[in-house]
């Protein structure tokens, strides 16, 4: 069956960390991936996706992710992390339907 | 950027009631949109789709009669919640794609969320 799994619940990092949140993906074929961020209480944002070709992919607010076929990962990097990227994040699969497969979310907390 | 206007934001109503909710695709058209339900600290649970000018798809579990969805034009799509009950209580999202985009690659507009309390 195809899934998106998000291992950690809950990360608390301090600010100016770095950051890295954990998508795995289960699917029949590689998949469409999305990172999504997701503020209380509000709709959700786009931040990156990957379809193809370079497997980095950068996306807004500064950050990243690296999609390794290997691992059927699609982890979420941010170098230093800000006050304001405190949210739920959203790692979502799609491909072969028109429907996304959302994993569970990670709820990132920032320490100052 | 396309952006989804759903309204509203928060409504609470009484058990027995019904409740519509409105997603509109602001500046491009989107023959699909997709209604979600959030529950507290959970993921988004796809309800079903909503497609222009025909029959909503709905998800198993989901109950047709009590999520009536109509997708009458290219940029509306509504939620009416028929008798609501306070189990229904939730975080509904619509979600839309655009019209002009023909692969499953693109991405997916949300709107900000509806917060339904039943009381």
């Amino acid at each position: 069956a195809q899934s998106v799994t998000q291992p950690d619940i809950h990360i608390t990092v301090s600010e100016g960390a770095s950051l890295e949140l954990r998508c795995n993906y289960s699917y029949g074929a590689t998949p469409y991936l999305f990172w999504y961020v997701q503020s209380p209480g509000q709709g959700l944002q786009l931040l990156l996706k990957y379809f193809s070709g370079d497997t980095l992919v950068q996306g807004i607010k500064g950050f990243e992710a690296e999609f390794k076929r290997s691992q059927s990962s699609f982890n979420l990097r941010k170098p230093s992390v800000h006050w304001s990227d405190a949210a739920e994040y959203f790692c979502a699969a799609g491909g072969d339907t028109d429907k996304l497969i959302f994993g569970t979310g990670t709820r990132l907390q920032v320490f100052p | 950027g396309a952006v989804v206007s759903q309204h509203p934001s928060w409504v609470i109503c009484k058990s027995g009631t019904s409740v519509k909710i409105e997603c509109r695709s602001l500046d491009f058209q989107a023959t699909t949109m997709f209604w979600y339900r959030q529950f507290p600290k959970q993921s988004l649970m796809l309800m079903a789709t909503s497609n222009e000018g025909s029959k909503a798809t709905y998800e198993q579990g989901v109950e047709k009669d009590k999520f009536l969805i109509n997708h009458a034009s290219l940029t509306l799509s509504t939620l009416t919640v028929t008798s609501a009950h306070p189990e229904d209580s939730s975080f509904y999202i619509c979600s839309a794609r655009e019209r002009a985009a023909r692969l499953f690659n693109s991405p997916l507009h949300f709107g900000n969320g509806t917060r339904l309390t039943v009381t």
